[in-house]
């Protein structure tokens, strides 16, 4: 039973448009949720995270949105550039899970330009 | 530089020939992961440790066996590799989590890419 859900496995964006990548979760006691971007050959390096008692958190391009009725949060890139082009997860982590992130499949964005 | 590093970086291996990947940390964090990536499946955690000395089964620990004696290392031992542990290896580390804050946040190392034949 996944309890994070990438639902997008891929997503080609338009250079300098706005990217959406979205994450759904099932357990509510997630409190902690992140973003993590991974290149090839490379390990998964943090990006942006957001707690539970806020529903925006924004980091100069990158700006997270928790949705905690829906369960949903979504990772915003404006503008997007080719640097971009990575595979993003998306994690969260509860007392109840001992604050083990548990993670999504993660979703490759493509930047064209 | 505050890293995670893993070795080797690169390994293949035929079945049944015992294993150990080595990770070490120099941030002094508590909590140290081991992760497998797949095609499809993300990141699944094989074993965590919380401490030195204290360790737990994570979601796939089957064929895996992982000691912590020192705060910085946390080997991943295959005692009988099989092919289906072909895959890609991370190793992660943080401080102790805290609620909703940022002690969450885990930091990876380079990966280890393994094939078993």
């Amino acid at each position: 039973d996944q309890q994070v859900k990438q639902n997008s496995p891929s997503l080609s964006v338009q250079e300098g448009r706005i990217s959406i990548l979205n994450c759904d979760y099932t357990n509510s006691m997630f409190d902690y949720f992140l973003w993590y971007k991974k290149y090839p050959a490379e390990g998964p390096t943090f990006l942006i995270s957001i707690s539970s008692i806020k529903d925006k958190n924004e980091d100069g391009r990158f700006t997270v949105f928790l949705n905690k009725s829906a369960k949903h949060l979504s990772l915003h890139i404006v503008p997007s550039q080719p640097g971009d082009s990575a595979v993003y997860f998306c994690a969260a982590s509860g007392w109840d899970s001992n604050y083990q992130l548990i993670w999504g499949a993660g979703t490759k964005l493509i930047i064209k330009p | 530089e505050a890293q995670v590093t893993q070795n080797p970086r690169y390994l293949i291996t035929v079945t049944g020939k015992k294993l150990t990947v080595t990770c070490s940390q120099n941030m002094n964090h508590e909590y140290m992961s081991w992760y497998r990536q797949d095609p499809g499946l993300g990141l699944r955690q094989i074993y965590y440790s919380m401490n030195v000395e204290v360790t737990d089964k994570g979601d796939v620990p089957e064929g895996y066996k992982v000691s912590r004696k020192e705060k910085r290392n946390f080997p991943l031992i295959l005692e009988s590799p099989s092919p289906n542990q072909t895959s890609l290896y991370f190793c992660a580390s943080r401080n102790r989590p805290q609620t909703g804050a940022a002690g969450n946040e885990q930091f990876f190392g380079p990966g280890t890419r393994l094939t078993v034949l």
